[in-house]
């Protein structure tokens, strides 16, 4: 298995872009989890999907984020618009159910200038 | 919202000494995992401790759980450059379907 693919790796845009990030979770796990992390805060968890559907999606930071997971393959996280305070390494995770040990992708490193 | 808080923030030994990390908890779980990061890299599941067990060994990583104290460490023997990394705990409860994430220990092993 490749593990949890997610694209872009690098993502540069300019204050009021959309920016969306893409993530492929491990076939057959049915969690998946989207993080952020900063220097300043740490790794936060933003929303976690179980089997496709939103389970607690608190840790958004505001309305300017959204996720979807519209199958069991793909999910996405948007931005928009996009702001200077975003800038931040975004993970995508993916687990199979409890006791959630979580796989990890390599990450996509957004700056917003 | 973090639950777990490890220590020491950033820890620097030398290849072959041991190193040991604790991490620290508020509410009840189900278990207790622990993660390492390399710099720039996404983060590698080492060991999960369930709620019920008092230590783990994985290789050369020993893991110790008391539920009592809301505490866990992880002990790294015979460290090597290699294990120079950020660990992170991250604690599942036993309400919550999600897991929270330490700030981490920055271990540096100087060869």
């Amino acid at each position: 298995d490749a593990g949890v693919i997610q694209s872009p790796r690098h993502e540069v845009t300019e204050m009021g872009q959309e920016v969306t990030l893409r993530c492929k979770p491990i076939s057959g796990h049915n969690s998946l989890f989207w993080y952020r992390q900063t220097m300043m805060r740490g790794l936060e968890l933003l929303i976690y999907f179980n089997n496709n559907v939103p389970i607690d999606d608190s840790g958004m930071p505001e309305d300017r984020f959204s996720a979807k997971m519209p199958n069991a393959s793909f999910s996405t996280l948007k931005i928009q618009p996009s702001e200077p305070r975003d800038s931040a390494v975004y993970f995508c995770a993916s687990g199979p159910d409890k006791p959630w040990e979580q796989y990890f992708g390599p990450g996509t490193r957004l700056t917003v200038t | 919202s973090q639950q777990g808080e490890e220590d020491p923030q950033a820890l620097s030994i030398q290849e072959g000494e041991n190193a040991t990390m604790n991490c620290s908890y508020k509410t009840s779980i189900n278990n207790l995992q622990w993660y390492r990061q390399n710099s720039g890299r996404g983060l590698v599941h080492l060991i999960l401790i369930r709620s019920n067990e008092r230590e783990k060994h994985s290789g050369r990583l020993r893991v110790t759980l008391d539920t009592s104290k809301k505490s866990s460490s992880l002990l790294i023997t015979a460290s090597r450059a290699a294990d120079t990394a950020s660990y992170f705990c991250a604690t599942a409860s036993w309400n919550n379907n999600d897991m929270r994430f330490g700030a981490g220990t920055r271990l540096t092993v100087k060869p």
